[in-house]
């Protein structure tokens, strides 16, 4: 049931992008976006809700594909800003509020 | 301040010793939430509220585990005899009701529990 989140890690130079892939066997209401740093709590970056939207959110932003159970999260010219552990929660359908979260994906952006 | 906040923030207790972590929610928001986190893992869920009732306690790992929440406001998340297992950061977080159609989870520090 827990969403699978595609790379584990990955390293970046400042100003290069990066696709963070987020997959579920079970049928979505919503995705949500969140970025953790070390020792701190998760932060929102967006919720997608099914109807295969996009949204931005500065250089981030993130699709939804509900037929294929799919979001993806794009990283463009990344900052240093950037780094942390990004999570994928996912609502399955029935809006039930609950959020199940992927693996996560570290990402570390190097000057 | 205006955000969710935990208490306590750290929190060592001996094995078989109960402990109870509280959460304040963001004034006015209607949902709670508590998640733990194991060390370098992701986030689990244990149980949601809306309101004072709990719709979905399905996450909660055992009968050790309770969760409480009074007058639309505070919860306390108390764990009976505690094991070693149960060493995590436990954050709660909170949002507005669906029908807002802007239900982004706000997310307290955290309370690191170690059980010795």
């Amino acid at each position: 049931q827990q969403p699978v989140q595609s790379p584990q890690a990955v390293i970046l130079r400042e100003g290069e992008d990066a696709v963070i892939n987020c997959s579920s066997s079970k049928a979505l209401y919503s995705v949500h976006w969140y970025r953790q740093k070390h020792g701190e709590a998760p932060v929102f970056l967006m919720i997608l809700l099914k109807g295969g939207e996009q949204k931005g959110h500065d250089k981030i932003s993130a699709s939804f594909n509900e037929k294929k159970q799919q979001s993806s999260l794009y990283l463009t010219a990344s900052q240093l800003s950037y780094s942390g552990t990004y999570f994928c929660g996912t609502e399955m359908s029935g809006a039930t509020n609950k959020l199940i979260f992927g693996t996560g994906t570290l990402l570390a952006v190097q000057p | 301040g205006a955000g969710v906040s935990q208490s306590p923030s750290n929190k060592v207790t001996e094995k078989g010793k109960d402990v109870e972590l509280r959460c304040d929610p963001i004034s006015g928001h209607t949902a709670l939430y508590w998640y733990r986190q194991s060390l370098g893992q992701g986030l689990e869920f244990l149980i949601y509220f809306q309101g004072n009732s709990a719709p979905d306690k399905s996450g909660l790992p055992s009968d050790r585990f309770s969760a409480e929440r009074t007058g639309g406001s505070v919860s306390t998340l108390t764990i009976q005899r505690t094991q070693q297992e149960d060493s995590a950061v436990y954050l709660c977080a909170s949002s507005l009701s669906r029908g807002t159609g802007n239900y982004e989870q706000y997310f307290g520090p955290g309370t690191r529990l170690t059980v010795t």
